[in-house]
């Protein structure tokens, strides 16, 4: 069974631009997590989506948006990318909400 | 507001030493806890989840206990190999399937 994949490995961008970040959850999975690994700042919860729909939001502003597509993926996008939001982006989901998470291999963002 | 802590954030042991590592949560109020290892600029490795209910899970030489009341988890990890290197997370699940993250243990296991 194929885990969550996330795309691309790496994406360099420069302050102001707009990044997309692509996930794909496990077969049968219907919840996806978007989370941010920033240095020195640990894990934080950025998005839930169930079902097509956003059911949570961490505290990150409002540029940082996503949405998910009738087959589950999902796809987070930062517009006005400032140099904080270098870090590593991970992906994840769950069966059912509230259930084990399973993460992916992550994006790593570097804004110049 | 959820808060995670781990302690030790860093842990260096010989080879085949059991060891322990903490977890401590502020809200007893939490869904299920799961603890994870984290390989260097890699993604999170699921190791054990616990419900709420539940007061330990076992995989291999891995066993994890919760303990709701006192706001605590331990990882306890037996007969310790340099292949376990690495960062361990705890991670709380307060509701509305959100992840409250400690900022880790690193752990060293020399040969």
């Amino acid at each position: 069974e194929a885990g969550v994949t996330q795309s691309p490995t790496h994406l360099i961008k420069t302050r102001g631009q707009q990044a997309t970040l692509r996930c794909s959850p496990i077969s049968g999975h219907t919840s996806v997590y978007w989370y941010q690994q920033a240095l020195g700042l640990g894990l934080q919860f950025l998005l839930w989506y169930d079902e097509g729909e956003e059911r949570n939001r961490g505290n990150f502003p409002p540029r940082f948006s996503g949405r998910q597509f009738p087959n589950y993926s999902s796809e987070l996008n930062v517009n006005a990318l400032e140099l904080e939001d270098s870090a590593l982006y991970l992906c994840a989901s769950s069966l059912v909400p509230n259930y084990e998470q399973y993460f992916g291999p992550g994006t790593r963002l570097t804004v110049t | 507001k959820q808060e995670v802590t781990q302690i030790p954030a860093a842990l260096s042991v010989p080879e085949g030493e059991n060891l322990v590592l903490n977890c401590s949560f502020t809200d007893s109020a939490i869904y299920n806890l799961q603890w994870f290892r984290q390989d260097p600029g890699k993604g999170l490795t699921s190791l054990l989840l616990i419900q709420s209910s539940q007061r330990e899970q076992t995989s291999g030489r891995l066993n994890a206990s919760l303990d709701k009341s006192s706001g605590r988890s331990t990882l306890y990890i037996a007969a310790s190999q340099p292949g376990d290197s690495a960062t361990y997370l705890c991670a709380a699940n307060s509701g509305y399937s959100t992840l409250t993250f400690g900022k880790g243990t690193m752990l060293l296991v020399s040969p």
